[in-house]
């Protein structure tokens, strides 16, 4: 299985500040990850896909980067909307895998 | 307007069988460009994958818990179902299910909480 793991799992930021949540693979793989954002209570909304593909609808203050091992979800410009709980998720191979959430709050 | 609504029981007692339905609409289950897969999250915790279908009824499973679980679909009825077997506690949680295309799982549905409990 691939691992994947976030970091921070908790993030404290204010309204207009560059935020960036990291997301390592334990090994190698395409680009096949995903960007979530999670707000307490329903569902996960998707972000960012195959790393770096801005899903419709999504401002582009959220961008997506990386390959092979080492993933970046950054946000340009903190909006108050933004605090919410960010997951990646690889989906190259089965089965697919989480991070464990990196959690932005308000400072 | 794609959409996917899971129903299923509220309250299981453990080692009963537990069974979910994903009734999914603006899209067709025997689609080649989509399948779906179902997620879950148990309360404050992350998220896990548990179970995809492919539109040629081929499966896969996680690991950690094939052998409880079968995923299969009713075309004409556009439903996905998920059974788990032996629920325990530790499988209280919110069960998500989720279209995924060949770029991306895109769409999920609004997730129904389940509690296995005596």
């Amino acid at each position: 299985d691939i691992q994947m793991t976030q970091s921070p799992s908790t993030l404290s930021a204010s309204v207009g500040d560059r935020v960036t949540i990291t997301c390592r693979a334990s090994q190698h793989f395409g680009s096949w990850l995903a960007w979530y954002q999670q707000k307490p209570g329903k569902a996960p909304k998707l972000l960012i896909y195959k790393a770096s593909n801005l899903e419709n609808g999504v401002p582009s203050r959220f961008s997506g980067s990386g390959s092979g091992t080492d993933f970046t979800l950054t946000i340009s410009s903190l909006q108050p909307d933004d605090f919410a709980t960010y997951y990646c998720q690889q989906y190259d191979s089965y089965p697919w895998t989480f991070g464990q959430g990196t959690k932005v709050e308000i400072k | 307007q794609v959409t996917l609504k899971e129903s299923g029981p509220v309250l299981v007692k453990p080692t009963e069988i537990l069974t979910l339905t994903c009734n999914v609409s603006g899209f067709s289950l025997d689609d080649a460009r989509v399948g779906v897969s179902w997620v879950r999250q148990p309360p404050g915790k992350a998220l896990e994958w548990l179970a995809h279908i492919f539109w040629k009824d081929e499966k896969s499973y996680s690991p950690s818990l094939e052998g409880r679980l079968t995923i299969s679909k009713d075309i004409s009825k556009s439903q996905v179902v998920l059974s788990m077997t032996n629920v325990d506690p530790v499988d209280t949680a919110t069960y998500y299910c989720v279209r995924t295309t060949h770029d991306s799982p895109d769409f999920w549905g609004q997730g129904t909480l389940v509690t296995v409990s005596s």
